[in-house]
């Protein structure tokens, strides 16, 4: 297996603009988490789901961030207005369904907005 | 709630020095418990878990983390830790409802 896929790897795009990150989870997990990684804030959870169904999404900043897994092996996370404060590394990461099972990590999504 | 806290922000050693990272969870249910190690521009990676069972856990790397049901934490514990092992180091907990949540991080510089 490949293991998690984001893409894209870096973006850059100005302020207002939507922006959509994507994730291809590891075949076979059921579970699809969405992080985002900055030097004040750490790693923080936005969403996650099971079986393609957030469960719990209190972890979203605001309105302008919504997230969509429409098949169990896709799943996306759109800003729409972005602003510069979103600017971060945004991680996606896939377990099976057991809560004794661990997380693999995409290589995350480098986000600049200017 | 589930939450992780992470003692130490930045440690900084020389290279054949001990190292223990703390971590403390807080959850009311079963618990269990996971250590990352993050390089410098790459992603997460496990190092050692914990579910049930002896209380020290092995990793990979020589790294063994402890669990202390009592004390609420699992900390780090390296021997003799080695330039490649600067990094940042996270803390997670994952409870029943499959949440998966992670302590503020520790950055580690080893000095060669």
């Amino acid at each position: 297996d490949a293991g998690v896929i984001q893409s894209p790897r870096h973006e850059v795009t100005e302020m207002g603009q939507e922006v959509t990150l994507r994730c291809k989870p590891i075949s076979g997990h059921d579970y699809l988490f969405w992080y985002r990684q900055t030097m004040m804030r750490g790693l923080e959870l936005l969403i996650y789901f099971n079986n393609n169904v957030p469960i719990d999404d209190s972890g979203m900043p605001e309105d302008r961030f919504s997230a969509k897994m429409p098949n169990a092996s896709f799943s996306t996370l759109k800003i729409q207005p972005s602003e510069p404060r979103d600017s971060a590394v945004y991680f996606c990461a896939s377990s099976t369904g057991t809560s004794n099972t661990e997380a693999f990590f995409g290589q995350g999504t480098r986000l600049t907005v200017v | 709630a589930q939450s992780v806290s992470q003692h130490n922000h930045h440690v900084i050693l020389s290279e054949a020095a001990s190292l223990e990272l703390g971590c403390n969870y807080s959850y009311g249910g079963t618990v269990n418990l996971f250590w990352y190690v993050q390089y410098p521009g790459q992603h997460l990676q496990l190092l050692l878990k914990y579910f049930s069972g002896d209380p020290l856990v092995k990793g990979i790397k020589g790294f063994e983390a402890e669990f202390i049901k009592s004390k609420f934490s699992f900390n780090l514990r390296k021997p003799s830790v080695q330039w490649s092992d600067t990094a940042e180091y996270f803390c997670a907990s994952r409870g029943e409802g499959g949440k998966l949540i992670f302590g503020q991080g520790t950055e580690l510089s080893v000095k060669p």
